[in-house]
């Protein structure tokens, strides 16, 4: 069965520090990938999504993720944080089928 | 810019009651979700629904679960005798789906549920 894992549960970052959140799946085949952030009390946002092309994906908000296949990795980076980047980020995929499977989640959090 | 809506934000009820959870995808929309995180774990796909009909189903999507699409704009998620551990929030989601395309599904702002 397909998973995702997001090896880091909480962080803490500083302002301007940056940021790479990993995120690694386990189908072999073609996959769509994607990265979505909950802002406190907000609804799951796209940040940002890799389909196919260009392996570094670029998304909103300065962030960008890169697709390394024999990895199976999609990690996501912005170079530097901002306070208003505190947030919960998901990883997600889909493949042969729409379903989305997510990630644990990262907890994000950026102290001034 | 349109988006996904759900009522209502948050819904308690007991044990054994039937409830209805509602969303209205986004309007041009082809394809609908539920999804559901039990706090502290994973957001887990329930269902989707394309055309009318299920399209796929996860193992949690018994036969206490049943969606429907009743009119042109909203989407339901009914759950019939309630459980203590279907406590969670519950996240609709839809798609254009355009020439059946793989693009993204977004999310509503989800319903809490608890089930007492």
């Amino acid at each position: 069965a397909q998973s995702v894992s997001q090896h880091n549960h909480h962080v803490i970052l500083s302002e301007a520090a940056s940021l790479e959140l990993g995120c690694n799946y386990s189908y072999g085949g073609t996959v769509n990938l994607f990265w979505y952030v909950q802002y406190p009390g907000q609804h799951l946002q796209l940040l940002l999504k890799y389909f196919s092309g260009d392996p570094l994906v670029k998304g909103i908000k300065g962030f960008e993720a890169e697709f390394i296949k024999s990895k199976f990795s999609f990690n996501l980076r912005k170079p530097s944080v901002q306070w208003s980047d505190t947030a919960e980020y998901f990883c997600a995929v889909n493949s042969y089928t729409d379903k989305l499977i997510f990630g644990t989640g990262t907890r994000l959090q950026v102290f001034p | 810019e349109p988006e996904v809506t759900q009522t209502p934000s948050h819904q308690v009820t007991q044990m054994g009651q039937e409830v209805i959870l509602r969303c209205v995808p986004i309007s041009n929309h082809l394809y609908f979700y539920w999804y559901r995180q039990i706090l502290g774990q994973k957001v887990e796909f329930l269902v989707s629904f394309y055309n009318n009909e299920i399209s796929e189903k996860s193992e949690i999507f018994d036969d206490q679960f049943s969606v429907e699409r009743p009119d042109g704009s909203n989407f339901t998620l009914k759950i019939r005798s309630t459980k203590l551990e279907d406590s969670a929030m519950y996240f609709c989601a839809s798609r254009l789906g355009l020439a059946g395309e793989m693009d993204t599904q977004y999310f509503g702002p989800g319903t809490r549920l608890t089930v007492l």
